[in-house]
């Protein structure tokens, strides 16, 4: 069974921080990896999407990279601002089946 | 990015009463979407997948005659809570995949349900 954690759990920076996100998952056997963000009370927005074949993508100041082998993502915001604070949920889908499987997340606070 | 609607975004209804969402993918087809319900921080679980035209598949512990799906169309896939109790009160998030594409999933606003 796939599990998929995220390290930390709530993070608080200034603002102007570079910081990392972390998710770490069991199962190599990955078809791709999705980076979301969600503000309080609201849905998902997808982020980034890395495929299994791909090391990473990058999106304004977002970068997401894989190693599928070692079973880690991360996600790299640079220059973080107020704007950025919300929560950030890693999910990996399986080789087999379409579902997706997602971390706990990681609450972030950008203070101005 | 594709655009997913969920209706209504958030509703109160008395126990034993039902409710029905509706999860629209406005501007693509999707002959697959999930239903996810989440707790107060804590993240998303998993319910059940709905397939265009077939029987849904739930996952393990969800009652499947209280969680009502179906997916009548490519565009449209509904989730009714039936004889609604205060512990169905969640956040309850609908997602659709793109038939062929890359598989990138989109993800509805959410309907927080409150049973009172």
């Amino acid at each position: 069974k796939q599990e998929v954690t995220q390290i930390p759990a709530a993070l608080s920076v200034p603002e102007g921080e570079n910081l990392v996100l972390n998710c770490s998952f069991t199962d190599s056997a990955i078809y791709n990896l999705q980076w979301f963000r969600q503000d309080p009370g609201k849905g998902l927005t997808s982020l980034l999407l890395i495929q299994s074949s791909q090391r990473e993508q990058t999106s304004g100041r977002l970068n997401a990279s894989l190693d599928k082998s070692s079973g880690r993502s991360t996600l790299y915001i640079a220059a973080s601002q107020p704007g950025d604070s919300a929560t950030y949920l890693c999910a990996v889908r399986r080789v087999a089946g379409n579902m997706l499987t997602f971390g706990g997340g990681t609450r972030l606070m950008v203070k101005p | 990015g594709a655009v997913v609607s969920q209706h209504p975004s958030w509703v109160i209804c008395k126990s034993g009463t039902s409710v029905k969402i509706e999860c629209r993918s406005l501007d693509f087809q999707a002959t697959t979407m999930f239903w996810y319900r989440q707790f107060p921080k804590q993240s998303l679980m998993l319910m059940a997948t709905s397939n265009e035209g077939s029987k849904a598949t739930y996952e393990q512990g969800v009652e499947k005659d209280k969680f009502l799906i179906n997916h009548a169309s490519l565009t449209l896939s509904t989730l009714t809570v039936t004889s609604a109790h205060p512990e169905d009160s969640s956040f309850y998030i609908c997602s659709a995949r793109r038939t062929g594409g890359i598989s990138e999933a989109f993800f509805g606003q959410g309907t927080r349900l409150t049973v009172v």
